[in-house]
């Protein structure tokens, strides 16, 4: 099936340095995908959407210049936490939907960031 | 603005019983509902969603009640294995578009 495949699973970074995500779609064509962030025994908080070509949308109290979302191509969406902090520390999560007569959606793995 | 929220916080099942796990919803509005689990330290995984022009949809193990008089969906899981243990999620909304997801209900398997 239909699989977003996000790298890295697990990445610690220090303080102030940034760090990149990736979520490729792997045999369908992401025209959107979502970012979420969760935090632990905590549900899914949707922080961007991102459209292939055209500049992501925040959810309100998501800092753009922080959280910088790109989505070049049709398989291929990034998000790059800038200057993190500690707080930063979360579960990020992509997903998109399959589109087309498919409907559903697909969720990548996840990416455990701690920040130290 | 729309509210997902799920009934139950936790659900203890025996191997092989039925698992019914409920979600309400506030947005009348919404037309697209889909069901996710989540195991510890996963990313979710997608299990069934359904449109808001039916009532009832089957997958593998799995079917889900769609009640839009009282906004509100089921998931129900028949014969539940102990890898069916995790958190489960209800999301509402439009397909295409940013979803609202409910708090989770954690399903434990007993043996």
């Amino acid at each position: 099936g239909a699989v977003v495949s996000q790298h890295p699973s697990r990445v610690i970074c220090k303080s102030g340095t940034s760090v990149k995500i990736e979520c490729r779609s792997l045999d369908f064509q992401a025209t959107t995908m979502f970012w979420y962030r969760q935090f632990p025994k905590q549900s899914l908080m949707l922080m961007a959407t991102s459209n292939e070509g055209s500049k992501a949308t925040y959810e309100q109290g998501v800092e753009k210049d922080k959280f910088l979302i790109n989505h070049a191509s049709l398989t291929l969406s990034t998000l790059t936490v800038t200057s993190a902090h500690p707080e930063d520390s979360s579960f990020y999560i992509c997903s998109a939907p399959l589109g087309g007569v498919a409907y559903g959606y697909t969720f990548g793995s996840g990416t455990r960031l701690t920040v130290v | 603005g729309e509210s997902v929220g799920l009934h139950l916080p936790t659900l203890s099942v025996q191997e092989g019983d039925n698992s019914i796990i409920n979600c309400a919803y506030s947005n009348s509005a919404s037309d697209y509902f889909i069901w996710y689990k989540q195991e510890s330290g996963k990313g979710p995984q997608f299990i069934i969603d359904i449109r808001s022009n039916m009532d009832k949809r089957q997958g593998q193990r799995v079917t889900v009640l769609l009640n839009k008089t009282v906004k509100h969906l089921s998931l129900q899981i028949a014969a539940t294995q102990p890898g069916d243990s995790a958190v489960y999620f209800c999301a509402g909304g439009s397909y295409g578009q940013n979803f609202v997801f409910g708090p989770g209900t954690r399903l434990s398997v007993l043996p």
